[in-house]
């Protein structure tokens, strides 16, 4: 079945740092790869996604690249800010044989940015 | 354009005691999934609906969890009777029925 890995957190970094938080995927097909976040007591929302192999989503400073030869979906920015303190998801859409899609989340990274 | 909307928020119950959520999806969103979030681990999906009918109920508990969505649009997730391993987040989410799935802000459940 399919499976998403994510780097174990929790990530302390200070303000202006470089981010990396990393996902790798199990999938049969072709996925589509996202990225969630997930504020103190909020709901998640998407951040970013890539739909085919090479493409590169990007939002708010944050980018990720579809990998499929190495079935990872790294999360970077290059500057993080104090407002980005959340935890971010990784996830996969799969279109099984129902014709509907479903996610399959990792466990989440938890980021904390300090002053 | 509004958001996925939930109630309550916030419920505290003792265990063998039952509940409810509520959600309403987005306007024209077809497709809508509740999922169940455990403190520290990511959402799994326990329910999907495609307008009124179910899709995928294979992870739901079905000797304890229901769920409805009447006319295609609301939707209920009912527990009955709860147990203390219930405790989670129970987010609901909808698409327009491609990949990508816009959540709400979620039920945080206690059971004592």
């Amino acid at each position: 079945g399919n499976s998403v890995t994510q780097m174990e957190g929790p990530v302390t970094l200070s303000e202006e740092a470089f981010l990396t938080i990393n996902c790798t995927y199990t999938a049969t097909g072709y996925p589509s790869l996202f990225w969630y976040v997930q504020y103190p007591g909020e709901g998640l929302q998407l951040l970013l996604k890539a739909t085919k192999a090479d493409d590169k989503g990007s939002n708010k400073g944050f980018e990720a690249t579809y990998r499929k030869e190495t079935t990872s979906f790294h999360l970077e920015k290059g500057s993080v800010q104090v407002s980005d303190s959340a935890v971010y998801f990784c996830a996969l859409s799969d279109v099984p044989g129902a014709g509907s899609y479903q996610l399959t989340f990792g466990k989440g990274t938890k980021l904390s940015v300090i002053p | 354009e509004a958001g996925v909307a939930q109630s309550p928020r916030y419920k505290i119950i003792e265990k063998r005691q039952s509940v409810a959520f509520w959600c309403n999806p987005i306007s024209g969103h077809a497709t809508l999934y509740w999922y169940q979030q455990i403190l520290g681990q990511g959402p799994k999906l326990l329910i999907q609906f495609q307008n009124n009918g179910v899709v995928d109920d294979s992870q739901l508990p079905k000797d304890r969890f229901s769920a409805e969505r009447l006319k295609g649009v609301d939707s209920t997730l009912k527990i009955q009777p709860a147990k203390l391993e219930d405790s989670a987040v129970y987010l609901c989410a909808s698409s327009p029925g491609k990949e990508t799935q816009y959540f709400g802000p979620g039920t945080r459940l206690l059971v004592l």
